[in-house]
């Protein structure tokens, strides 16, 4: 049973540019969020999208943005790249009814570097 | 807003010695509690979890904690440390309504033989 996967695995951008970052849940999950982990630091909650349809935010710029498919995998993208979105970007996939109580299955993330 | 604090940001412990990291929570109800571990270059694994009952919760890994509401504390446990626990390790809380879990900052552990 694959869990969670995430591609690419690295990443180099340059300031200005914009990315996607892919993931896709462990096999029966319905619920997709999107962390970012700066250098040193805890994951910081970026957005959940569940049916398609973010559901809730943290607090990022629009400049952060995502998408869910039908097959439950999920897209985040970053415009206008600044050198401060360099992070571990972790896609983390749950079933949504037993978040709260079951946790999270974590992908081992895109290391993302903007210079 | 909910916050989760890991007071310590290194702790060194010798092989084979007892480990505990502690870990503090805001939320005035009763909260869900984890403890994840990120190795280097990894994503987080899950180790344990608490949201009801027994307040001594058992863990992969040989780990343990503790939830103990009066502390407002989560501390992680484990008797007998090996060198393969070296690794980043986050407590994380949901609490009410809210499906989002906050992370602590994490402790960084590190094991000498």
């Amino acid at each position: 049973d694959a869990g969670v996967t995430q591609s690419p695995t690295h990443l180099i951008k340059t300031r200005g540019q914009q990315v996607t970052l892919r993931c896709s849940p462990k096999s029966g999950h319905d619920t997709v969020s999107w962390y970012q982990q700066a250098l040193g630091q805890g994951p910081q909650f970026i957005f959940q999208y569940y049916e398609e349809e973010e559901r809730q935010r943290g607090n990022f710029p629009d400049r952060f943005s995502g998408h869910q498919f039908p097959n439950y995998s999920s897209e985040l993208n970053v415009n206008a790249l600044l050198l401060g979105d360099s992070a571990l970007y972790l896609c983390a996939s749950s079933l949504l009814r037993f978040t709260s109580s079951y946790g999270y299955t974590f992908g081992s993330g895109t290391r993302l570097t903007v210079v | 807003a909910q916050s989760v604090t890991q007071p310590d940001i290194h702790i060194t412990v010798s092989e084979g010695a007892s480990l505990e990291l502690r870990c503090n929570y805001s939320y005035g109800a009763t909260p869900y509690l984890f403890w994840y571990v990120q190795s280097p270059g990894q994503g987080l694994q899950l180790l344990l979890k608490y949201f009801s009952g027994d307040t001594l919760v058992q863990g992969i890994k040989g780990f343990e904690a503790e939830f103990k509401r009066s502390q407002s504390s989560f501390n992680l446990r484990k008797p007998s440390v090996h060198w393969s626990d070296a690794a980043e390790y986050f407590c994380a809380e949901t609490s009410g309504g809210s499906y989002i879990p906050t992370f602590g900052r994490g402790t960084s552990l590190i094991v000498h033989p």
